[in-house]
């Protein structure tokens, strides 16, 4: 089945930095999602961004599906946008209609 | 326009029990998928239904099972608990028929089994 990284496992900035997270995945997909996971455990729809690129305030996303890989940016880091970074993936034309999720990136951002 | 709604939000329960957690899908959706989601670790998909049937199955035991209701609304029923059940339980809505469809998750159900 399609497999999917994410990078780094783990990152911690300074508020008001920026970063880039990034999701690779193994095959050609229909749908793909990026989610924060706050502390609470819900997960935060970020971006719907199967092709193409997205902004959203000081978050924005890229995917070159051709490419196979995912990049999430975060401009402006602040203390809130602490937590989990999920990438997810389907390939519902192909009978996979579950979201296949990456392994995380884990931000802390210090004050 | 509710977004995804689960409950209960937290739920302890004892070896050997049942449980049935429950989920309403977003506004317009009518699919729901179930994912099991261990501490420190990414969700796991467990089923999805749509058109009240289980289209697609994780891999799980059959102590898991599932329900959806013509109002497209869900239950997860486990039976036989273990401990190892104990982890987060979300829930997703989407559309079930077409190809491009946004997933939205409930804030989930809490479960601990001692």
């Amino acid at each position: 089945g399609i497999q999917v990284e994410q990078s780094p496992p783990d990152l911690i900035l300074q508020e008001g930095a920026n970063s880039t997270l990034r999701c690779n995945f193994s095959d050609s997909v229909n749908n793909l999602q990026w989610f924060h996971q706050n502390p609470w455990g819900q997960l935060i729809n970020l971006f719907y961004i199967p092709s193409g690129t997205k902004q959203n305030g000081r978050l924005s996303a890229t995917t070159v599906a051709t490419e196979r890989y995912s990049l999430l940016y975060i401009s402006s880091s602040q203390t809130t946008d602490s937590g989990v970074y999920f990438c997810a993936v389907d390939r519902r034309a192909s009978g996979t209609y579950k979201y296949i999720f990456g392994t995380g990136t884990r931000l802390k951002v210090l004050a | 326009d509710a977004g995804v709604t689960q409950s209960p939000t937290h739920l302890i329960k004892t070896r050997g029990q049942q449980v049935t957690l429950r989920c309403s899908p977003k506004s317009g959706h009518d699919t729901v998928s179930w994912y099991q989601q261990a501490l420190g670790q990414g969700p796991q998909f467990i089923f999805q239904y749509y058109e009240e049937e289980e289209r697609q199955r994780g891999n799980f035991p059959d102590r898991f099972s599932g329900h959806q209701f013509p109002n497209y609304s869900s239950e997860l029923n486990v039976n036989a608990l273990l401990l190892g059940d104990s982890a987060l339980y979300l829930c997703a809505s989407s559309l079930g028929y077409v190809w491009d469809t946004e997933a939205f998750f409930g804030q989930g159900t809490r479960l601990t089994v001692v």
